[in-house]
């Protein structure tokens, strides 16, 4: 199975400042399509999971401009500009090239 | 508006069953793949199986492959999980979903507890 890391795991940030999340996956993510099925998703706490990014860097809709994907290969970031209390919660990548899809351990982003 | 309604979770003892359901609606159903994520109290997620559109292809997770079954109706809409033999390690909260969680329902618990 392709294991996908986060780092941090945890992460405190002030609000207004930026964050950035990483996620590496133990394999290239690139399909034979060429696209790389790689989606970062939000679970703030009691809630279901929310899909943000879809295939490394397209937002999905209703989905603040702050948040913001990039990568390719093996390493991906979720960036945050600018860090609002609505934003805490456990954030997960996961890949969906490879059957099992897997997801990374989460990275809680909590406020300082 | 897109909805995806579960039902069908509960108490089991070890080597039970249990079948959830999941009814959806606002969207294409026939059009969709679907799946099953669930998520075990305090962890992370865990991606359970996979259907193609029209009920031909199923993927499995090694941990329940051989014990879960996941089926579709397209004419009522509906998505299913049987669920067999049943352990401890599959008390989780499942979540119905369209797509690779393009939309994701709000969650049925399943505890499998004596």
């Amino acid at each position: 199975d392709v294991v996908m890391t986060q780092s941090p795991l945890t992460l405190p940030v002030t609000l207004g400042q930026p964050a950035s999340i990483s996620c590496r996956s133990s394999q290239s993510l690139v399909h034979s399509d060429g696209d790389s099925y790689l989606h970062w998703f939000q679970q703030r706490p009691g809630q279901s999971p929310r899909r943000l990014i879809n295939k490394v860097s397209n937002r999905e809709s209703g989905v603040p401009d702050r948040f913001s994907g990039s990568g390719s290969g093996t390493d991906f970031t979720l960036k945050i500009s600018r860090v609002e209390a609505e934003d805490v919660g456990v954030y997960y990548c996961m890949q969906g090239t490879y059957w099992p899809h897997t997801f990374g351990q989460g990275t809680k982003v909590e406020i300082k | 508006e897109v909805q995806l309604v579960e039902s069908g979770g509960g108490l089991v003892q070890p080597g039970g069953s249990l079948r959830l359901s999941c009814a959806a609606s606002g969207f294409t159903f026939s059009g969709s793949w679907m799946a099953w994520v669930r998520q075990a109290p305090g962890k992370g997620l865990e991606w359970v199986a996979n259907i193609n559109r029209d009920g031909s292809a199923k993927f499995y997770v090694d941990s329940v492959r051989g014990r879960f079954t996941i089926s579709r109706d397209n004419a009522k809409n509906s998505l299913y999980l049987q669920m067999s033999s049943l352990r401890a390690e599959d008390t989780a909260v499942y979540y119905c979903s369209k797509g690779s969680l393009d939309v994701c329902a709000q969650g049925t618990v399943v505890t499998v507890s004596s």
